[in-house]
């Protein structure tokens, strides 16, 4: 039972031009999502959330939207650069009963090209 | 640098041994959560402790078990290996038990042989 996916395995993105990355959840209890970066080798490095409670939120390059009618969450990313290729997971997270629940998708691997 | 410390880096053994992954969370952090990730698939999660106390459990086997020690460091056995169970083993840990983000190590990759 995948609860979050990611349904584009790879993206190719031209530098400077804009990267959209896509997730889709199926439970509603998930009411805080996060968007991770992974580079080969290395752990996941958290880069930007939002709560349930918003729709949208800024931090530098990174945007991420959040439709909750449709389940669904984008990452955009503008402009692009070479430093952002790497793998991008989306997760989903509910906190219940004093326990987070963290649920990630199978990722995303972006590929900026020059 | 996450702060989160795990050892060892890489492991090799053999099938139906045990092993022992160790994490060190970020300082304060009492959350430590631990996922599995195979074949360059998603991180499934494995188990969630929080203060020394387990909290939820994902798809972890029976055959895999953890804890976490007073000075909040958690450990992952793994036992009776299989070749399916090699993986890259993540530990995560969070600063307080809530909806927040969690910060990673950088892995131990596990090779069953």
């Amino acid at each position: 039972d995948q609860q979050v996916k990611q349904n584009s395995p790879s993206l190719s993105v031209q530098e400077g031009r804009i990267s959209i990355l896509n997730c889709d959840y199926t439970n509603s209890m998930f009411d805080y999502f996060l968007w991770y970066k992974k580079y080969p080798a290395e752990g996941p490095t958290f880069l930007i959330s939002i709560s349930s409670i918003k729709d949208k939120n800024e931090d530098g390059r990174f945007t991420v939207f959040l439709n909750k009618s449709a389940k669904h969450l984008s990452l955009h990313i503008v402009p692009s650069q070479p430093g952002d290729s790497a793998v991008y997971f989306c997760a989903a997270s509910a906190y219940r009963q004093g326990a987070q629940k963290l649920v990630f998708g199978q990722g995303t691997r972006l590929t900026i090209n020059p | 640098d996450s702060g989160v410390t795990q050892t060892p880096k890489h492991l090799i053994t053999a099938t139906g041994q045990r092993v022992t992954l160790r994490c060190s969370p970020r300082s304060g952090d009492l959350s430590v959560y631990w996922y599995q990730q195979s074949l360059d698939q998603g991180l499934q999660f494995l188990i969630h402790y929080y203060n020394g106390e387990e909290r939820a459990k994902g798809n972890i086997l029976e055959r895999f078990s953890a804890q976490q020690f007073p000075d909040l460091h958690s450990e992952l056995n793994l036992s009776s290996l299989e070749l399916g169970d090699s993986a890259l083993y993540f530990c995560a840990s969070s600063v307080v038990n809530t909806n927040t983000e969690a910060f990673f190590g950088q892995g131990t990759r596990l090779t069953v042989v």
